[in-house]
């Protein structure tokens, strides 16, 4: 079956730094990605879609200076966290969007990567 | 945004019981999508209902979808200890992808 690997899983930072969260589809080619941040006890939060190629989708409220998005390949889309803080800890999920084939648009997501900033 | 609501926000049950779970939503649909999380973990799909369905049965799962009122529900049948997991409805309104959440049911099955 389609996997979709996130990595680091987990990451710990000081405040101030950036930090790359990679989202990677491992045998299947996903021409759109999604975003989406989970705090504790909460559900997901749509943040941003990212396509291959192109500039990413943000959504309202969510600052794009602050949460980089680049979709270089079409297996490949990454989040950085510029300049953390420490509301920025939280679950990062991402979901990759089967492209071609007859199970094409089906979803996957990735076993999410958990950010905490001190 | 948040678009789905559900209910219960959690709910308690023994082994064996059915657990039914609630979800309603805003907007006109394409789909909407059942997962499922392991606390600390990431989704896995349980089931998808297309907006020209009304009811979908994957094993021991039921889905139903009511798109007159915007609702679904989710019904586990003969629930399991290994059930134990929050539960999550998602709707898909244009057929890309794009997801938006429910706010969850979190399940408990006791042994």
């Amino acid at each position: 079956g389609a996997v979709v690997s996130q990595h680091p899983s987990w990451v710990i930072c000081k405040s101030g730094t950036s930090v790359k969260i990679e989202c990677r589809s491992l045998d299947f080619q996903a021409t759109t990605m999604f975003w989406y941040r989970q705090f504790p006890k909460q559900s997901l939060m749509l943040m941003a879609t990212s396509n291959e190629g192109s500039k990413a989708t943000y959504e309202q409220g969510v600052e794009k200076d602050k949460f980089l998005i680049n979709h270089a390949s079409l297996t490949l889309s990454t989040l950085t966290v510029t300049s953390a803080h420490p509301e920025d800890s939280s679950f990062y999920i991402c979901s990759a969007r089967l492209a071609g084939g007859p199970r094409t648009g089906e979803l996957f997501f990735g076993e999410g990567s958990r950010l905490t900033v001190l | 945004s948040q678009q789905g609501e559900e209910d219960p926000q959690a709910l308690s049950i023994q082994e064996g019981e059915n657990a039914t779970m609630n979800c309603s939503y805003k907007t006109s649909i394409n789909n909407l999508q059942w997962y499922r999380q392991n606390s600390g973990r990431g989704l896995v799909h349980l089931i998808l209902i297309r907006s020209n369905e009304r009811e979908k049965h994957s094993g021991r799962l039921r889905v139903t979808l009511d798109t007159s009122k915007k609702s679904s529900s989710l019904l586990i049948t003969a629930s399991r200890a290994a059930d134990t997991a929050s539960y999550f409805c998602a709707t898909d309104s244009s057929n890309t992808g794009k997801l938006i959440f429910g706010q969850g049911t979190t399940l408990q099955v006791k042994p």
